[in-house]
């Protein structure tokens, strides 16, 4: 199984800053890996998929980059409405389809 | 627009069964691999399981494996979970979600419901 470990497990950041989230894999994920957001709630919703690309009406302060077992989830520039928690998944080697532990990004 | 609707959760006494569905609608359901993901209270998300988007693969988490069972109907845009001899560790929200990619092309998910709470407890 592709264990998947993020960090930092919270991070406390203000409106108006850059988020930094990173992903790492215990074995290969090529480019397979995702990020998702998930506000109290609600369901999670597809933020980056294959490590950079952007899912349908994500804005550009979002994006993604890695690969192989290093990825990092970028957010410039905070808003309101970003304060979440952040999920990595990797499709490369499955089954088992595996998440991280999630990182909480939250208002300093 | 893509919608997927689950029901079936609530209160269960341990060792009972439960069975959960998600009605979807808004794309062609036959084309998408459909995937079963759940979160226990105030913890992160755990994939249970997937069914191919023709039914011909399934496959479980190990946690699950030999109590839970995946279907769909494909005529009535329905996914099914099964699950059998509940414990008190799968107390969780149930979520149905969606592959981003038809016809068994990957398995991340760009569509999920709005999920349904299962609770074991006596």
């Amino acid at each position: 199984e592709t264990v998947l470990t993020q960090s930092p497990a919270t991070l406390s950041l203000s409106p108006g800053d850059r988020a930094t989230l990173s992903c790492r894999a215990s074995q290969n994920v090529d480019i397979y890996l995702a990020w998702y957001q998930q506000k109290p709630g609600q369901a999670p919703r597809l933020l980056i998929y294959d490590a950079s690309n952007r899912a349908a009406g994500i804005p550009a302060r979002f994006s993604g980059s890695g690969s192989g077992t290093d990825f990092t989830l970028t957010i410039t520039s905070l808003e309101p409405e970003d304060f979440a928690v952040y999920y990595c998944q990797q499709r490369r080697n499955w089954p088992p389809v595996t998440f991280g532990q999630g990182t909480r990004l939250e208002i300093k | 627009q893509v919608q997927l609707v689950e029901s079936g959760g609530g209160v269960v006494q341990p060792g009972r069964s439960l069975r959960l569905s998600c009605a979807a609608s808004g794309f062609i359901f036959s084309n998408y691999g459909m995937h079963w993901v759940r979160q226990a209270p105030g913890k992160g998300l755990e994939w249970v399981a997937v069914i191919w988007y023709d039914g011909n693969r399934k496959e479980y988490a190990d946690s699950v494996k030999g109590r839970f069972s995946i279907s769909r109907d494909n005529s009535n845009n329905m996914l099914y979970l099964q699950i059998n001899s509940l414990r008190a560790e799968d107390t969780a929200v149930y979520y149905c979600a969606r592959t981003r990619l038809d016809r068994g092309r990957g398995e991340d998910f760009d569509y999920w419901g709005q999920g349904t709470l299962v609770t074991v407890s006596s």
